[in-house]
């Protein structure tokens, strides 16, 4: 089985709006990590957010947000209020077990495109 | 400034001739890690450093060889390379605090492989 699951290949918005990156995960352990990843089109990788399985609230950094929902597996990233740079393909991961340094598991990506 | 820097960007080069790509990071990070990139299959894990002289394999380690006697670097080993090496590269640096991490990529080196 897939370890991390993103079903939406592409996706539009509207510049200004909210959108949600859907990512599903599968893992037996207990403790594990989920991270979101933005590669723009001159294709330098960028973290953006992190939640770790212990973390009761919603990781956030800024605009962007993590909706975590343990028992349903799904780590999705929310994005507020849209920009045009926002414009870029997003992993999400998963890094399984205690170690920080452990082994990451990507997700396919989804290609987000802002609309102006 | 925080930066991950690898060397070289491009490199075009002939089966089975050894290179090294060079990793640094100026962050005293103490995990480090290399990942190809492909079409279609995504990002995935090479190797991974957890500290000085402790490495470990990711997803894909054949054909590659890491080391880590200093922390600031994390050099990737092609042995002896083959096409299917053709890849984008990125070197990863990573500190881990509480609830906090903080990462960092190098800008990628494109490798073709014939």
């Amino acid at each position: 089985a897939q370890k991390i699951t993103q079903t939406q290949p592409g996706m539009f918005v509207q510049e200004k709006e909210a959108v949600t990156l859907d990512c599903t995960y599968d893992t037996s352990d207990q403790s594990y990590g989920l991270f979101w990843y933005k590669q723009p089109s001159s294709g330098e990788m960028i973290f953006l957010i992190y939640q770790g399985s212990y973390d009761e609230q919603n990781a956030t950094e800024g605009r962007y947000s993590l909706n975590f929902q343990k028992a349903r597996k799904s780590a999705n990233l929310v994005i507020s209020a849209s920009q045009l740079g926002d414009s870029a393909m997003y992993f999400c991961a998963m890094r399984e077990g205690k170690q920080a340094g452990n082994m990451l598991t990507f997700g396919g990506g989804t290609r987000l495109m802002v609309k102006p | 400034e925080a930066q991950v820097t690898q060397n070289p960007r491009y490199l075009i080069t002939v089966t089975g001739k050894k290179l090294t790509v060079t990793c640094s990071q100026n962050m005293n990070h103490e995990y480090m890690s290399w990942y190809r990139q492909d079409p279609g299959l995504g990002l995935r894990q090479i190797y991974y450093s957890m500290n000085v002289e402790v490495t470990d394999k990711g997803d894909v380690p054949e054909g590659y060889k890491v080391s880590r006697k200093e922390k600031r670097n994390f050099p990737l080993i092609l042995e002896s390379p083959s096409p299917n090496q053709t890849s984008l590269y990125f070197c990863a640096s990573t500190h881990f605090s509480g609830r906090r991490y903080e990462q960092y990529f190098g800008p990628g080196t494109r490798l073709t492989v014939t």
